[in-house]
């Protein structure tokens, strides 16, 4: 069955720490795609990345980085040089199949917290 | 650039009402999703539309809950009797869909729903 681990609840960091959030998750599908939500206060869950199986190219986007690592299977995301407005819920989540049109399993979210 | 939008934002009932919620999605997405996030987890699948054709209900909906999407535009959600452990927040979902591989789906905003 497909699962998502979220293991760090909370995380609290001090502005323009780099902080790196852990995502690991089950699947016995050879393809599959992994996601990354960012939900702020406001509740709106946004959009950051997409991967699917098959590439395994890590990803910078600005302060932005992700690290896909299939032989562990992982998908961490660090924020580097953090700000306060990267305080937020953020969740991974897994969608199955050749499709990922159906449901996304997210991870129960990790926390963070960034003060000035 | 219109996003998914949800009606009404939130939703104060007493237990047994019945209760409806709207969502529209972004105007060129064929695709779907309602979830349901309660306090401190990530959003749980409920059902999804490709157009109009409800092609997956999770076993959280039960027969109470019902969805249609008539015209393959806006979708309802509607749960009949409802009762304390409904109350949650209830989020519309959209995507694009392809033969060729997964989109991401973009989250409107939510539905309160408390039930009292």
């Amino acid at each position: 069955a497909q699962k998502v681990t979220q293991a760090q609840t909370e995380i609290s960091v001090v502005e323009k720490e780099d902080v790196t959030l852990d995502c690991v998750y089950e699947t016995r599908d050879t393809t599959y795609y992994l996601f990354w939500y960012k939900q702020p206060p406001s509740g709106e869950l946004v959009f950051l990345i997409r991967r699917n199986s098959f590439d395994e190219q890590n990803e910078i986007s600005g302060r932005y980085s992700w690290n896909f690592q299939k032989s562990t299977s992982s998908f961490n995301f660090t924020i580097t040089a953090s700000q306060v407005v990267d305080s937020a819920v953020y969740f991974c989540a897994l969608s199955e199949g050749y499709q990922a049109g159906t449901a996304l399993i997210f991870g129960k979210g990790t926390t963070l917290s960034v003060s000035s | 650039d219109t996003g998914v939008s949800q009606d009404p934002r939130h939703k104060i009932t007493k237990r047994g009402q019945n209760v409806t919620f709207r969502c529209d999605p972004i105007s060129e997405h064929n695709r779907l999703y309602w979830y349901r996030q309660t306090l401190g987890q990530g959003p749980e699948f409920l059902t999804y539309f490709q157009n109009e054709a409800q092609l997956e209900k999770s076993r959280l909906l039960s027969d109470r809950f019902s969805a249609e999407r008539p015209k393959g535009s806006f979708s309802t959600l509607e749960i009949q009797r409802t009762e304390q452990g409904d109350s949650a927040m209830y989020l519309c979902a959209s995507s694009l869909s392809s033969g060729g591989g997964g989109y991401e789906q973009y989250f409107g905003p939510g539905t309160r729903l408390t039930v009292t």
